[in-house]
């Protein structure tokens, strides 16, 4: 059982690049979400999806969009980086609302 | 709207220590209220939830209690490890929302 899968593990962008971060779940989650964590800050919420073609804004949504045409997928996209994206990302899922996320090991994403 | 408040860190103990981490909420209504727990270079994973005034989380040896009085969700553990030196997360859920509200985390250092 693989769990939530988050690719790639390191990347770097010159400012203005866009790029496609990827996350996979195979525990049938209907809820994911991304989440972007930067030393002092704590964990906060870009964007969030309750089941398949359903998504919503976070805390800090604006420079990221994301999709869910599938259950197992939700890609979030950098359609412009900057610096100020640089930062560790994570993905995850859960099951029914009071159930724990289950969290990927992240993608660490440096704009230069 | 919800805040979850935790004590800075770093905490620094030596190995067999007690450990304390306050965590204190503000949220309407009851929510759940959940510890996670990240070692270095992983993603978070859950320790300990509570979902009910007076419920005692408890996992590895560390537990929390939810004190409704005092809006507050504290992490203990009696001995810690060098090996449970990580970053730890409070965080909380309200019913009918659909997302977790995290504290800005507490890291953890354990020296033998």
């Amino acid at each position: 059982n693989a769990g939530v899968t988050q690719t790639p593990k390191f990347q770097v962008l010159k400012t203005g690049q866009s790029m496609t971060l990827q996350c996979a779940q195979d525990m049938n989650h209907e809820y994911m979400s991304w989440y972007r964590q930067d030393p002092g800050m704590g964990l906060r919420l870009i964007h969030y999806s309750v089941g398949a073609g359903i998504t919503d804004q976070g805390e800090v949504p604006n420079g990221y969009n994301v999709s869910r045409s599938t259950t197992e997928d939700f890609p979030l996209r950098l359609l412009s980086a900057a610096p100020s994206q640089t930062s560790v990302y994570f993905c995850a899922s859960r099951d029914r609302v009071d159930s724990p996320l289950h969290f990927g090991n992240g993608t660490r994403l440096t704009v230069t | 709207g919800n805040s979850v408040t935790q004590m800075e860190g770093p905490v620094t103990l030596s190995e067999e220590a007690f450990l304390t981490i306050n965590c204190t909420y503000t949220a309407t209504g009851y929510p759940s209220l959940f510890w996670y727990v990240q070692y270095p270079g992983e993603g978070l994973q859950l320790l300990l939830k509570a979902t009910k005034a007076d419920d005692k989380g408890s996992n590895k040896g560390f537990e929390a209690t939810y004190r409704k009085e005092t809006t507050s969700f504290h992490l203990e553990k009696g001995s810690v490890q060098v090996s449970d030196s990580a970053v730890y997360f409070c965080a909380l859920i309200q019913p009918g929302y659909s997302t977790l509200t995290f504290g800005k985390g507490t890291m953890l250092l354990v020296s033998p």
